[in-house]
């Protein structure tokens, strides 16, 4: 059974940083590309980023580039994602999402995580 | 960047069909998928590759994707089926969702 275990949300203050963490089971974690999709408080849902099965391809949304980094660790099949110099539309529940085994136009995310809560706020 | 469209609300009566849109330019080239989600749920698959349905999806679940416009349409519609369907695209290395549609059965 697929498993993805969202870690290490809570409130930071703007300017601040976090890392959320991934665990993944049930499944050959390295033969697939991972993502991360947030969503605002009554808000529709929103791609941030994603890293291929190797980790040598990712994408950034526009609205986190040069303050999010995604990575992952194969060996111990875990996904993160930090996320610097935090603002307030930043806060949202940020899900873990399994996406298919090839990177690009098939991009299907058929397993997520319960989501963690990122409050950014003073 | 490319955007997805969906209108933001539908509504159905038990039993009736139910067709919601998604809209981008060429949609039809690429592949769309969609997913549901109730209340302080995470979302779930219910249409991938344009028409596909993952196991465990009821049959009522079906799509299509052609031209500029990708439809979901839920035949037979019950009242668990009330949620939230959110489109999603791949384009330019970047995963695209269009804005969400509330479905109401009433």
């Amino acid at each position: 059974e697929v498993q993805l275990l969202e870690s290490g949300g809570g409130l930071v203050q703007p300017g601040g940083s976090l890392r959320l963490s991934c665990a993944a089971s049930g499944f050959t974690f390295s033969s697939y590309v991972m993502s991360w999709v947030r969503q605002a408080p009554g808000r529709g849902l929103e791609g941030v980023s994603g890293i291929s099965g190797s980790g040598g391809s990712t994408y950034y949304a526009d609205s986190v580039k040069g303050r999010f980094t995604i990575s992952r660790d194969n060996s111990k099949n875990t996904l993160y994602l930090q996320m610097n110099s935090l603002r307030a539309e930043d806060t949202a529940v940020y899900y873990c999402a399994k996406d298919g085994p090839v990177w690009g136009g098939k991009s299907t995310f058929d397993y997520w995580g319960q989501g963690t809560l990122v409050t950014v706020s003073s | 960047s490319y955007e997805l469209t969906q209108p933001p609300s539908v509504s159905v009566s038990p039993g009736q069909t139910a067709s919601i849109t998604c809209s981008g330019d060429k949609l039809g080239d690429k592949y769309a998928c969609w997913y549901q989600q109730k209340p302080g749920q995470s979302p779930v698959l219910v249409i991938y590759e344009d028409s596909k349905r993952p196991s465990g999806i009821p049959e009522r679940f079906s799509g299509s994707n052609s031209g500029s416009t990708a439809t979901l349409t839920i035949s037979g519609t019950q009242a668990m089926d009330e949620a939230d369907y959110y489109c999603q695209a791949w384009d330019s290395s970047t995963v695209v969702f269009g804005g969400g549609t509330k479905l109401t059965v009433l």
